[in-house]
């Protein structure tokens, strides 16, 4: 079975930093692409993020661009976020997806991890 | 960047009664369209991609349409666990989601 377990959310100062783990389970890490989405209260699904299963290519929004590093280490099953720079607009529930296959949508999502930006 | 606008915002049916979404890009993506269901503070899931693949364990009532710039998702009977809020998905240019649509008893 497919689980991802995403942690290291937290309340964060506007213009701060944070990183999200998540750690992945039941599927051979290496073979998959990854992505970060996030949803701000009662609003609807952003993508974050994406890195390819090697971890050679990653992918940005320009909303996040500069400011946000995906990264994974594959010999921990483990996909990490990277986010500085923080602002009051990045406040959400941060979820960890698997994609089906190469490029293709997320059929598999953790629980998200809640980030919390403000004074 | 791709913008996808879903209607309606609200679809207010019953149980039984056929639900008929649309996705609308403001720029072709192709058959790259992908839907998700999302209930209450659960994950999303995903339900058909690349406009009409339905994901594993997704139910025959569910089925996917179009391509290009127009698609529809399209529940065939409504079953008490599929009221929800309902996004679609583009990847063909970077990654976007539309807005959702909820639909209620």
């Amino acid at each position: 079975e497919v689980q991802l377990l995403e942690s290291g959310g937290g309340l964060v100062q506007p213009g701060g930093s944070l990183r999200l783990s998540c750690a992945a389970s039941g599927f051979t890490f290496s073979d998959y692409g990854m992505n970060w989405v996030r949803q701000a209260p009662g609003k609807g699904l952003q993508w974050v993020s994406a890195i390819s299963g090697s971890g050679d290519s990653t992918f940005y929004p320009d909303s996040v661009k500069g400011r946000f590093t995906i990264s994974r280490d594959n010999s921990k099953s483990t996909l990490y976020l990277h986010m500085n720079s923080l602002r009051v607009e990045d406040t959400a529930l941060y979820y960890c997806a698997k994609e089906k296959g190469h490029r293709l949508p997320c059929d598999h999502w953790g629980q998200g991890a809640q980030v919390t930006v403000s004074s | 960047e791709t913008v996808l606008t879903q209607s309606p915002a609200t679809l207010s049916l019953s149980p039984g009664e056929r639900a008929t979404l649309s996705c609308r890009a403001s720029q072709s993506v192709g058959s790259f369209l992908a839907w998700y269901q999302q209930k209450p503070g659960q994950a999303p899931r995903l339900l058909i991609y690349d406009a009409s693949n339905r994901a594993s364990g997704i139910p025959a009532r569910f089925s996917g349409s179009g391509s290009g710039t127009d698609f529809t998702l399209t529940i065939s009977s409504l079953e008490p666990e599929d009221f929800a809020v309902y996004y679609c998905q583009q990847r063909s240019h970077s990654w976007t989601f539309g807005q959702g649509t909820k639909v209620e008893i």
